[in-house]
């Protein structure tokens, strides 16, 4: 079925500094996503993106974060600075429509510390 | 609060028996997605649903928008089918996908 890929699958950094998660999406798919989950925690919305806008963000979605997909390429989601709580496995997906079937990637494991 | 609600939080079957997995809101839902975690961590998709029932093989799930739930029946289950199964549910104010605390499965021999 459509493949949904994270780059990098682990990612480890010390607070305060940048980083950026890079998701690549199912080609022809328009609306994206990003969920993070703690370790033991349920996986949670962070934010939708289509048309190169944000549609809808939760309250985890803190000022330090964004998003942005230049010109087709990988969709990213960018921490700046990061925090010891930014630390969880984050989960791109990806849908054709905005009420369609979400297709995950593998998530990438970030760790703050 | 929390919007959906899944049971069991584990189950254990034995190859060839089956049951059913359930996840109920506490808000009227428009559509509901079931995943499975494989072992390597990579949600799978099994089925989506804005109504009705859909069967796919050995798994077969519903949603009862009106009466708040959703249910993933397996049957005949086999030792590929371990791992953790997720229910997230679409409210129908809002766009976002809520979801379930997962519930952990392992089939033995």
């Amino acid at each position: 079925g459509p493949k949904v890929l994270q780059i990098p699958s682990h990612q480890i950094i010390d607070m305060g500094q940048m980083v950026t998660l890079n998701c690549d999406p199912v080609s022809n798919h328009l609306y994206f996503y990003w969920y993070k989950q703690i370790l033991g925690q349920q996986m949670e919305f962070l934010v939708n993106f289509y048309n190169g806008k944000v549609m809808e963000k939760s309250k985890l979605f803190k000022d330090q974060f964004s998003v942005e997909r230049p010109d087709g390429s990988y969709f990213t989601l960018k921490i700046q600075p990061t925090a010891l709580e930014d630390s969880a496995v984050y989960f791109c997906a990806s849908s054709l429509e905005g009420r369609d079937t979400q297709y995950f990637g593998p998530g990438t494991r970030l760790l703050v510390l | 609060g929390d919007q959906v609600e899944q049971s069991p939080s584990a189950l254990s079957l034995h190859e060839g028996t089956g049951s059913a997995l359930r996840c109920n809101f506490t808000t009227t839902m428009r559509a509901v997605q079931w995943f499975r975690k494989n072992s390597r961590g990579s949600l799978i998709n099994l089925f989506y649903l804005a109504s009705g029932t859909k069967e796919n093989g050995r798994l077969k799930s519903a949603f009862d928008s009106k009466e708040r739930y959703s249910t993933l029946h397996i049957r005949d289950a086999q030792l590929e089918d371990s791992g953790t199964y997720f229910c997230a549910a679409e409210p129908n104010s809002g766009t976002y996908q809520r979801f379930g605390t997962g519930t952990k499965l392992q089939v033995v021999p």
